[in-house]
């Protein structure tokens, strides 16, 4: 399966921490999305990494790819308690695939306190 | 712009019967793709729609369909509905190329009682 993993599966944090999420893939792809999800509601799309790139930046979010360990990273820094939400990563891409189509994760479940 | 819509946010039904879901995407976009959530199996791919034209297609029965309209809205429809198709249903837009961010909408929550 191309299906992404996430770990940890849940993540409980302070205010001002920082939060690290680590997503694990088995074929090749394209490119790499990480989405955040809000109680249920939509996914919002937060971040894309090409396969030929190993790091992307977006405000507060870092992340970084390793093509030859198929994994990514996703770090939050001085993380806010908006910041609860569930966050995916999604694969899209590669041998065996189909364009347009994305192979999501189960998610990790950050909780961040006040 | 306008984002991706979906209507109705909420639907109880019954097993058995059928429901149509609707969804419009961003305006100048011409890929639809269709996901189902669920907290057993995550968020699994329905099918995706470009230009009209069933374009992908996930490991879904035939109870589960779609179509793309000419304006690029999209609807899905699930018939004889059983209670595992209680899920919550995404659909996302993009222009249909590689390499690009699907745009989620805010889902349709259906129940099948």
């Amino acid at each position: 399966s191309q299906q992404g993993e996430e770990d940890p599966q849940a993540l409980s944090i302070q205010e001002g921490e920082n939060a690290t999420m680590n997503c694990s893939y088995k074929t090749s792809i394209n490119n790499l999305q990480w989405y955040r999800q809000n109680s249920g509601r939509g996914l919002v799309h937060l971040i894309l990494i090409r396969s030929n790139e190993r790091e992307k930046h977006s405000g507060r979010l870092r992340v970084t790819l390793d093509t030859s360990k198929k994994s990514s990273s996703l770090l939050i820094t001085a993380s806010r308690a908006a910041d609860t939400a569930s966050y995916f990563c999604a694969t899209e891409g590669g041998r065996g695939s189909t364009l347009g189509r994305l192979y999501f994760g189960r998610g990790t479940q950050l909780t961040v306190w006040p | 712009k306008a984002g991706v819509t979906q209507t109705p946010r909420y639907l109880i039904k019954t097993r058995g019967q059928q429901v149509t879901l609707s969804c419009s995407p961003i305006s100048g976009h011409r890929s639809v793709s269709w996901y189902q959530q669920t907290p057993g199996q995550g968020l699994q791919f329905l099918f995706e729609y470009f230009s009209e034209t069933q374009r992908n297609k996930g490991n879904f029965p035939g109870r589960f369909s779609g179509r793309q309209f000419s304006n690029s809205r999209s609807e899905m429809n699930v018939s004889t509905l059983e209670l595992g198709d209680s899920a919550l249903y995404l659909c996302a837009s993009s222009l249909g190329l590689s390499q690009e961010t699907q745009y989620f909408g805010p889902g349709t929550r259906l129940l099948v009682l």
